[in-house]
């Protein structure tokens, strides 16, 4: 069974500061793996996805994210974060052979911006 | 264009009764789903559905029903509300084309139970 783990409930960075979100997941072959991002009150938005080809995926609002099919991880950077970041970011696997049809969605990591 | 919505986005159920979460999506999609979102849980399938008169048990269907009849509306149906159902609800839909794997999302509907 897929699952996704994401191993920071909680992050707080400068605004500025770099980031880093981690993910990983559990899964046989090569996913489907996305990151979601949900702004307080807000349901979730896609950032960026992966498919297959280039491991390193530009999505929106400057994030990019790496697959790492050794480590079984798919982080999401920012190198400088903006006060308009802070909000709760999900990572999720789908599976290839079903055509993504179902998610699974990993616990969240929220995160706040000091000014 | 609309995308998702959900009505209502609040509700207060006592326990035992009964109520239906609405979702309608515009955009003629036919994938649609229902997900419960807990409070350091992530997101959970209740059920999905890959189009009109067909739908599937996701994660945590007990207590839940849902139907199809249109490509637009995927309502989700509480019988007999218990607490352990206060959470946030949330619907998506996405197309069902090669390669449209993104899940676009309703703003939720927050429900407690009490």
């Amino acid at each position: 069974a897929q699952s996704v783990t994401q191993p920071d409930i909680h992050i707080t960075v400068s605004e500025g500061a770099s980031l880093e979100l981690r993910c990983n997941y559990s899964y046989g072959a090569t996913p489907y793996l996305f990151w979601y991002v949900q702004s307080p009150g807000q349901g979730l938005q896609l950032l960026l996805k992966y498919f297959s080809g280039d491991t390193l995926v530009q999505g929106i609002k400057g994030f990019e994210a790496e697959f790492k099919r050794s480590q079984s991880s798919f982080n999401l950077r920012k190198p400088s974060v903006h006060w308009s970041d802070a909000a709760e970011y999900f990572c999720a696997v789908g599976s290839v052979r079903q055509g993504a049809q179902k998610l699974v969605f990993g616990q969240g990591t929220r995160l706040t911006i000091n000014p | 264009n609309a995308g998702v919505t959900q009505t209502p986005k609040f509700r207060i159920l006592k326990i035992g009764q009964s109520m239906t979460l609405q979702c309608t999506q515009d955009m003629n999609h036919n994938y649609m789903y229902w997900y419960r979102q807990d409070p350091g849980m992530g997101l959970k399938l209740i059920y999905y559905s890959v189009g009109a008169g067909i739908t599937d048990k996701g994660e945590v269907p007990n207590g839940y029903n849902v139907s199809r009849s249109t490509t637009e509306d995927f309502p989700l149906r509480l019988e007999l509300a218990a607490p352990s159902q206060t959470s946030v609800y949330f619907c998506a839909s996405r197309a069902s084309g090669q390669g449209s794997y993104e899940q676009y999302f309703g703003p939720g509907t927050r429900l407690t139970v009490t």
